[in-house]
């Protein structure tokens, strides 16, 4: 079956670093994604990966192996805004995206 | 610009009667989608429309019905609602049903009594 895993819940501290793993198991894969959603709000699209290594935009990186179905989004510099939950997605062999339940990451002053 | 506009935000419901959620779109994109978010899952596929005029089935349609006679519009009716279907719903489109990175509405949250 399709699968996506993901922590529930992360607590960090406004300046610092957390990475946020995924880890996928798929019918194909087309890609891995990232989206931010606030409380009561709508997911917005963060990053995109499909090819192994890191990509970085701005305080947000990305980063991806296929060959472990391994993801992860490593956020630096928190700041009190950065409290959401994070979707990982990834992309079947039909380009359908399979969600993860999303971790829901508090940041605390 | 709207991007994308969905209607009612928030609807209490009987058991049984007929509702229909609406979602426009102004971004000319080919991909549209229903999602519905419940606690603890992730977000499920309701049903999709890669194009104008077709329309596809996601992880979870049963009790939903989808058209897709424009571009723009792609609304959701659930005929007769039961309270399993309490949700939110999520509309979403994307320039390609191939592209992965949508643009989410504002949700529509379902309560069924």
């Amino acid at each position: 079956g399709q699968n996506i895993d993901q922590p529930t819940e992360m607590t960090a501290t406004e300046g610092a670093i957390v990475q946020i793993n995924c880890t996928y198991q798929t019918s194909g894969f087309n890609g891995l994604f990232w989206y931010q959603q606030h409380a009561g709000e709508a997911p917005t699209f963060l990053s995109y990966n499909v090819l192994d290594g890191l990509e970085e935009k701005g305080r947000f990186s990305s980063f991806l192996s296929r060959s472990k179905g391994y993801s992860y989004l490593l956020l630096k510099e928190l700041q009190m805004k950065d409290s959401a939950s994070y979707l990982c997605a990834a992309s079947d062999s039909n380009y359908q995206l399979i969600w993860g339940a999303g971790t829901k990451l508090i940041i605390k002053p | 610009i709207a991007g994308i506009t969905q209607a009612p935000t928030s609807q209490i419901l009987a058991a049984g009667r007929r509702m229909t959620l609406r979602c426009t779109q102004d971004m000319r994109h080919n991909a549209m989608y229903w999602y519905r978010q419940d606690l603890g899952l992730g977000l499920r596929l309701i049903h999709y429309s890669n194009t104008a005029g077709t329309t596809g089935k996601g992880e979870v349609p049963d009790g939903y019905s989808v058209s897709r006679a424009n571009t723009d519009d792609f609304p959701l009716t659930l005929a007769s609602a039961v309270p399993s279907q309490t949700s939110v719903y999520f509309c979403a489109s994307s320039r390609q049903g191939e592209d992965g990175e949508l643009f989410f509405g504002e949700g529509s949250r379902l309560t069924v009594l």
